[in-house]
């Protein structure tokens, strides 16, 4: 199992650029999210997905765009991005069902950088 | 809304030292769950343990253990013995939010940088 996987690890972007984020999951979870971690604020939740063709804003959703066609994807899309988007964006995943939450499988992060 | 507090920003400790990291939460939902992940410098996030409102016992996990009292809405983390590998930034998080997934609240994280 490669467990959660994100793709790519690193990227530069000019201001107005756009590019997409994707995560992969081969642990049939059905629960995925988005969130950007940014120095001292801990991480903080953009979109996540509790199935298949489901998506749900988070606590930061403004300026980012989301698809889960695919159950084992999720992808981020960043339609014009903006310096303050500069971020470590983590994908997780769970087996979460309602009312029995589980601890969320984290992928390796990836380093997005807008100048 | 929900908040987590981990008022130590950064700790540092000699090896073999005991430590201790905070947290904090806040929630107005009976029913929720507490969370610790690591994040070592390499910067993935590791899962530590969960637990849930319901279950106040505390746990041990080898040189790891958490004390979790809703009296005062704390759920500390202690690392007994510490070593130079546990240096890493800990996450302390909580749920809530059932019906539409686990939505995590995070703290902002303490560093702990273990000295030999």
């Amino acid at each position: 199992n490669a467990g959660v996987t994100q793709t790519p690890k690193f990227r530069v972007l000019k201001t107005g650029q756009s590019m997409t984020l994707l995560c992969a999951q081969d642990m049939n979870h059905e629960y995925m999210y988005w969130y950007r971690q940014d120095p001292g604020m801990g991480l903080r939740l953009i979109h996540y997905s509790v199935g298949e063709g489901t998506t749900a804003k988070g606590e930061v959703p403004d300026g980012y765009n989301v698809s889960r066609l695919k159950k084992q994807n999720f992808l981020l899309g960043l339609e014009s991005a903006a310096p303050s988007q500069t971020s470590v964006y983590f994908c997780a995943s769970s087996k979460d069902r309602v009312r029995f939450l589980y601890e969320q499988y984290f992928g390796p992060g990836t380093r997005l950088t807008v100048t | 809304a929900q908040k987590v507090t981990q008022a130590q920003t950064e700790i540092s400790v000699v090896e073999k030292e005991d430590v201790t990291l905070d947290c904090v939460y806040e929630t107005r939902d009976t029913t929720y769950y507490l969370f610790w992940y690591k994040q070592p410098p390499s910067g993935e996030l590791v899962f530590l343990i969960r637990r849930n409102s319901f279950d106040e016992q505390n746990e041990i996990s080898g040189r790891y253990s958490w004390n979790f009292q809703k009296s005062t809405s704390s759920f500390n983390f202690t690392i007994t013995a510490s070593q130079v590998v546990d240096s890493a930034v800990y996450f302390c998080a909580l749920s809530v939010g059932f019906a539409s997934g686990s939505r995590l609240t995070f703290g902002e994280g303490t560093q702990l940088t273990v000295n030999p």
